[in-house]
């Protein structure tokens, strides 16, 4: 069974800083990984998809990494502002299945 | 459509009432999947359809929970005698197919009193 999971909970970083977001999975056979942020009472937003052939996906100041053998992503975020403060989630497609599992999310509050 | 569409974006019921909720997904989208978010919680896979069948429905938590899908356009998720516990945001997104990015709509919120 497919556990997803995101670490830290909760992160708040300075203005301008770069930072890292961290996503884990047990099962290697995925199909793809997605990122999606998520503003308080609202939907997900897309930001970045990875197809399990791909090592990285580049998106304005977001990279995204995958690392299917040791079953980690990473969402790099350059030079933060405070309009990047929301939830970032991780979700991952398995091979073989339909549902794509989500971690919990990291929640990102920037300060100004 | 531009989005994917949700309605109603906000409903209360009365413990025991059955709810409808809608969503309209993007034209031309086979892939269509149901979600759950409780309050603090992460995401819960509800159902997946693939025009109008669902060959993934094992996220639907018990039997008073259903969900259809007509014209491989718009689903509706039914919630038969509501339960506190069913109270949370249901969230409904689309893909073009499966495997494809997922576009989310807005959600549902629903509060069981």
């Amino acid at each position: 069974k497919q556990e997803v999971t995101q670490i830290p909970a909760a992160l708040s970083v300075p203005e301008g800083e770069n930072l890292v977001l961290n996503c884990s999975f047990t099962d290697s056979a995925i199909y793809n990984l997605q990122w999606f942020r998520q503003d308080p009472g609202k939907g997900l937003t897309s930001l970045l998809l990875i197809q399990s052939s791909q090592r990285e996906q580049t998106s304005g100041r977001l990279n995204a990494s995958l690392d299917k053998s040791s079953g980690r992503s990473t969402l790099y975020i350059a030079a933060s502002q405070p309009g990047d403060s929301a939830t970032y989630l991780c979700a991952v497609t398995n091979t073989g299945g339909f549902k794509t599992i989500f971690g919990a999310g990291t929640r990102l509050f920037v300060k100004a | 459509g531009a989005g994917v569409s949700q309605s109603p974006s906000n409903k209360v019921t009365e413990k025991g009432k059955d709810v409808e909720l809608r969503c309209d997904p993007i034209s031309g989208h086979t892939a269509l999947y149901w979600y759950r978010q409780s309050l603090g919680q992460g995401l819960e896979f509800l159902i997946y359809f693939q025009g109008n069948s669902a060959p993934d429905k094992s996220g639907l938590p018990s039997d008073r929970f259903s969900a259809e899908r007509t014209g491989g356009s718009v689903s509706t998720l039914t919630i038969q005698r509501t339960q506190q516990e069913d109270s949370a945001v249901y969230l409904c997104a689309s893909s073009l197919e499966w495997g494809y990015g997922y576009t989310f709509g807005s959600g549902t919120r629903l509060t069981v009193v």
